[in-house]
């Protein structure tokens, strides 16, 4: 089984750049989550999807981060402006449901912002 | 607000002797607890869980200890071993936050052999 893809791994910008990232989940994962994590802390969740729908946006800068995934499968999380404080890896998870249900990570993607 | 809070950044122990990881949390909704492990370069793997109505969970050489009353919670690593070696995550959940997991900062363990 194909665990959670994420492309690009690294990502340099300037601030006030725009920049995406894209997370292919696990196949048959219905709930989609996107963290950000900055050094030296652990993740914190920005946005959960179940199925196509937000479940839980609620730490979502939402003044320059937006999220989609308008078919239920992929997501593509955006930054637009970047500023230097976004700097941090943005990780991907997936899981089958939500509650109990385990959350299986992809490695990531590392962005800095110059 | 740190609400899970790993208060050692780093342990260092020798192969086969045991490793301790300590969590604290403060919010008294949490119901489930979770320790995730992560390599460099990679995404956080799972590694093991505990629910509230337990105090003790154990899968091979990683048990996990959760003490409700002190809102403490434990990973114990025996024998360890040099491929143990990663940054160890803290994760709690509760009711009122759906399956959003918070986290501790992460312990990097070193197992030397």
């Amino acid at each position: 089984e194909a665990g959670v893809a994420q492309s690009p791994r690294y990502k340099i910008i300037e601030k006030r750049q725009s920049v995406a990232f894209w997370c292919n989940p696990i196949s048959g994962h219905a709930t989609l989550y996107w963290y950000q994590q900055i050094l030296g802390q652990g993740p914190k969740l920005l946005i959960q999807f179940q199925n196509n729908g937000v479940v839980d946006d609620s730490q979502l800068p939402k003044d320059r981060f937006s999220a989609e995934r308008l078919k239920g499968v992929d997501s593509t999380l955006k930054i637009q402006p970047a500023k230097l404080e976004d700097s941090a890896v943005y990780l991907c998870a997936s899981s089958r449901g939500q509650l109990q249900e385990t959350q299986y990570f992809g490695p990531g993607t590392r962005l800095l912002v110059l | 607000d740190q609400q899970v809070k790993q208060n050692s950044p780093s342990l260092s122990v020798q192969e086969g002797r045991i490793s301790i990881l300590n969590c604290d949390y403060t919010n008294s909704m949490f119901d489930y607890f979770l320790w995730y492990k992560k390599y460099p370069a990679e995404g956080p793997t799972f590694l093991i869980s505990i629910s509230s109505i337990k105090d003790k969970n154990e899968d091979g050489r990683f048990t996990v200890f959760l003490n409700k009353s002190a809102k403490h919670l434990s990973l114990h690593i025996v024998p360890s071993q040099p491929g143990d070696s990663a940054v160890y995550f803290c994760a709690a959940r509760g009711e009122t936050s759906g399956s959003r997991l918070t986290f501790g900062e992460g312990t990097q363990l070193t197992v030397n052999p």
